[in-house]
């Protein structure tokens, strides 16, 4: 595609519920990222992948994110038993190679639970 | 391990004066060094990225910026402001040999009629 894509752009859940964020990144793009940015801050690390591999989670905030790509193109980060603190916007970005290249960045996935 | 620091949060400019965004950074290793503006509900787009070219860095619509390793910093700046501008800004660095972006926390840059 022409850019990186995610969906829903929207996303308002009860806390408790589970979620699943979906990132297209662009096709032929190795290297997969999600970022979690928080009201008023920068965007911070969740997790890498490497085609299908995922090489980083040390991001992660908890054991009830999980993110997965299991074919090396689409990639999905699911949260359980969401929490309030999980509000943010969500960031899926990809680049061809996985170091001092450019990253491009979908328009984030905006989490609201209540 | 590596940081970075904008050192405004908030920035004000009238239109057709200079635009300055500060950025310093830490680390270990020869970083690569990016600029992303963020527009309300956009995406992040790279307006420039220095990885141990040239430390003088022109981008897309008419920003620069210099890597100065004496100062560990990697300052944006614009000539003259445009409407248009008005966005957020972050500073990133990434260090040689990984592959995470560290982000700043961002400057909101004001332009003013």
């Amino acid at each position: 595609g022409a850019g990186v894509s995610q969906s829903p752009r929207y996303k308002v859940a009860k806390r408790g519920q589970d979620v699943a964020l979906r990132c297209d990144p662009i096709s032929g793009h190795v290297s997969l990222f999600w970022y979690q940015q928080a009201l008023g801050q920068g965007p911070e690390f969740l997790t890498y992948f490497q085609n299908e591999a995922q090489l980083d989670k040390s991001g992660l905030p908890s054991d009830r994110f999980f993110a997965e790509r299991p074919e090396g193109s689409v990639s999905t980060l699911k949260i359980q038993r969401t929490q309030q603190e999980d509000s943010a916007v969500y960031l899926c970005a990809s680049s061809f190679e996985d170091r001092n290249t450019e990253a491009f960045f979908g328009q984030g996935t905006r989490l609201t639970v209540v | 391990a590596q940081s970075v620091t904008q050192l405004d949060s908030h920035v004000s400019v009238s239109e057709g004066t200079p635009v300055l965004l500060r950025c310093n950074y830490s680390s270990s290793y020869s970083p690569s060094l990016f600029w992303y503006v963020q527009h309300p509900n956009k995406g992040l787009q790279l307006l420039l990225k220095y990885t141990s070219a040239a430390t003088l860095v022109k981008g897309i619509n008419g920003f620069e910026a210099e890597f100065k390793k004496s100062e560990t910093s990697f300052h944006l700046t614009k000539p003259s402001a445009h409407m248009s501008d008005a966005a957020e800004y972050f500073c990133v660095v990434s260090g040689a040999g990984t592959y995470k972006y560290i982000f700043g926390t961002g400057t909101r840059l004001k332009v003013l009629a």
